[in-house]
């Protein structure tokens, strides 16, 4: 079954720096790639997804790209802010049940 | 608004006792999800349904079934429960794709089951 990876499990960054978050997965025939945060005391919600029709997709200060070959995905976050805060998932799926990875624990420094 | 809502936001049981725990969703999804949530070891999909009556094992089935009698409502059972499923439990539901179109899953806000 699939299996994804994410890495690093815990990042800190200065506030207004840019945070990234890296995902590998095993299935090559999975086809979209979901991304969740769930803040603290709060249930995950989605902020981005790709497909794997697409190499890249961006939506204000966040975007995801997606390289297929190589089975790896990232979440790209800019000009990082203090509500960027929280634990971000990234996922894969093939069908209608997403394999979640284990979660980044994201810290913005004041 | 989807709105996904779970009967307990804490729930205290002692070893041995069957649980249940009740998920609803309001927005005629046909799938629904259970999910347990463990520190360093992210959301771990436990069982799902895609309609009625209808259920699939997903990673970590052991020591847990469902019940999926109404489309709206998707329940949890713990038949024996044990120190080892103090968790936290999320339930999820989203639109069945067609092929290749996949939908957002909306999570309800969690159960938090201790298990003494």
């Amino acid at each position: 079954g699939e299996n994804v990876e994410q890495h690093p499990s815990t990042l800190s960054v200065q506030e207004g720096d840019s945070a990234v978050i890296k995902c590998t997965y095993s299935d090559s025939a999975s086809n979209y790639f979901p991304w969740y945060k769930q803040e603290l005391g709060k249930r995950p919600q989605l902020i981005i997804d790709i497909r794997s029709n697409v190499g890249e997709k961006k939506d204000q200060r966040i975007a995801v790209t997606l390289n297929k070959t190589a089975k790896h995905f990232s979440l790209h976050i800019t000009e990082t802010q203090p509500e960027d805060s929280a634990v971000y998932f990234c996922a894969a799926s093939k069908d209608d049940k997403i394999i979640f990875g284990k979660g980044t624990r994201l810290h913005i420094l004041p | 608004d989807v709105k996904v809502t779970q009967s307990s936001r804490y729930l205290v049981k002692r070893t041995g006792e069957k649980v249940f725990l009740e998920c609803v969703q309001d927005m005629d999804h046909e799938n629904m999800f259970w999910y347990r949530q463990d520190p360093g070891l992210g959301l771990r999909l436990i069982y799902f349904s895609y309609d009625v009556k209808m259920k699939e094992k997903g990673d970590i089935p052991e020591g847990y079934s469902v019940s999926r009698e109404k489309k709206e409502r998707f329940s949890l059972i713990l038949e024996s429960a044990s120190t080892n499923q103090t968790s936290m439990y999320l339930c999820a539901s989203s639109f069945l794709g067609a092929w290749n179109i996949h939908n957002e899953q909306f999570f309800g806000p969690g159960t938090r089951l201790t298990v003494l």
